[in-house]
């Protein structure tokens, strides 16, 4: 079945850095990315997702890339804030797109 | 435009007890996830649903866990006979759109089994 590898675990960066995390999956009939930010007690919100016909996709400070033939896919997020600081999640659908294999989590501290 | 929303979001069970969590989808939503959530990790699909189907349920365990999307009312997710195990942040997720794209989360149940 698929997985879906995630790194860094954590990751620390001054407010006004920019902060990448990686992901990589197995499937390669996987063809759906979205990325989610979850904070402590709260449900995971979907920030930004991906589809296989695209390569990068950008909403203000955030921007995810993709990779297919390498089969990975990055989450770019620049001018980093305190508030952006939470878990962020990386997933990838099965074939089948009954569902979301997730990564295990990268924890995103922005110290002022 | 209400979200996802979960019921309860705390649950106390003793062991042996059933526990039961329920999630209302997004408006205009006819299709319902669920996914577990550990302590550190990443979460997990169980079970996806859509009006009175059972789609995919490859990540349910065997025993004790059942789910069910009635014509009427929310999702049930249902734990029989509840472990220590089974302690974990509890997720729904709907989607719009077929296959699954595009999926919102409620806030979660969180379980604790004593």
């Amino acid at each position: 079945g698929e997985n879906v590898e995630q790194h860094p675990s954590t990751l620390s960066v001054q407010e006004g850095d920019s902060a990448v995390i990686k992901c990589t999956y197995s499937d390669s009939a996987s063809n759906y990315f979205p990325w989610y930010k979850q904070e402590l007690g709260k449900g995971p919100q979907l920030i930004i997702d991906i589809r296989s016909n695209v390569g990068e996709k950008k909403d203000q400070r955030i921007a995810v890339t993709l990779n297919k033939t390498a089969k990975h896919f990055s989450l770019h997020i620049t001018e980093t804030q305190p508030e952006d600081s939470a878990v962020y999640f990386c997933a990838a659908a099965n074939q089948a797109g009954t569902a979301l294999i997730f990564g295990k989590g990268t924890t995103l501290s922005v110290s002022s | 435009n209400a979200g996802v929303m979960q019921n309860p979001r705390h649950l106390v069970r003793r062991r042996g007890q059933e526990a039961r969590l329920r999630c209302s989808p997004m408006k205009g939503h006819s299709h319902v996830y669920w996914y577990r959530q550990l302590p550190e990790e990443g979460l997990k699909f169980m079970v996806y649903l859509q009006k009175e189907n059972i789609i995919d349920e490859s990540g349910m365990p065997k025993e004790r866990f059942s789910a069910e999307f009635p014509k009427e009312g929310p999702s049930i997710l249902r734990i029989q006979q509840v472990v220590r195990g089974d302690s974990a942040a509890y997720f729904c997720a709907s989607s719009q759109d077929l296959k699954g794209d595009e999926q919102f989360f409620g806030p979660g149940t969180r379980l604790t089994v004593l």
